[in-house]
């Protein structure tokens, strides 16, 4: 059964800091690996999805790497600002016997940018 | 505008009571999912359909419900079965297949009085 853990489970920060989350997977046989960003009270909005066959994928000030064979994912965060702040969730697709239908969801990282 | 509705935002119900969550998106995807969110936690797989008409169970169906009559509508069903449903529910979409975007809805709070 797939797992995702995303360490840490908090993160404080002081505003133009660069910052790394990490989401660590059990299975590497996932499809892709997908970024979100979820403010309280609220929906997930995608950030960034890397397909199995890519190494990183880039939007603004985030990047994200994806190493399969170690079952990680790193979310990078350049300048970080205030608006930033918010819960960051990881989530796979797939793995060793797991429909290619079914995500697998971290339970996040929750991120404060103090100004 | 193009996205996934969910309706209502908050839902109180009585215990013993079914209640129905509704989802609606017109972005012409395949996919359709229902997750369920409890307070500090990731999301866990209720129900997942990839066709209309079809449907299967994700990590936590026990108590729950699911149609997909419609391609654009995947309404949630809680049972009295549902021991302890109060929780913050998503729904999502995706164009078809595994390599595709999920997009979320708002979600509906709910709350077992």
């Amino acid at each position: 059964k797939q797992e995702v853990t995303q360490i840490p489970a908090a993160l404080s920060v002081p505003e133009g800091e660069n910052l790394v989350l990490n989401c660590s997977f059990t299975d590497s046989a996932i499809y892709n690996l997908q970024w979100f960003r979820q403010d309280p009270g609220k929906g997930l909005t995608s950030l960034l999805l890397i397909q199995s066959s890519q190494r990183e994928q880039t939007s603004g000030r985030l990047n994200a790497s994806l190493d399969k064979s170690s079952g990680r994912s790193t979310l990078y965060i350049a300048a970080s600002q205030p608006g930033d702040s918010a819960t960051y969730l990881c989530a796979v697709r797939g793995g060793y016997n797991t429909n290619a239908g079914k995500s697998t969801f971290g339970d996040g990282t929750t991120l404060t940018v103090k100004p | 505008d193009g996205g996934i509705t969910q309706s209502p935002k908050y839902l109180f119900r009585k215990e013993g009571q079914n209640v129905t969550l509704s989802c609606e998106q017109n972005l012409n995807h395949d996919a359709m999912y229902w997750y369920r969110q409890d307070p500090g936690q990731g999301l866990r797989l209720i129900y997942y359909s990839q066709i209309v008409n079809d449907f299967q169970k994700g990590d936590i169906a026990e108590g729950y419900s699911v149609s997909r009559e419609k391609k654009e509508s995947f309404p949630l069903t809680v049972t009295s079965a549902q021991k302890n449903p109060t929780a913050f529910y998503l729904c999502a979409s995706a164009l078809a297949g595994s390599t595709d975007t999920q997009y979320f809805g708002p979600g509906t709070r709910l709350t077992v009085l």
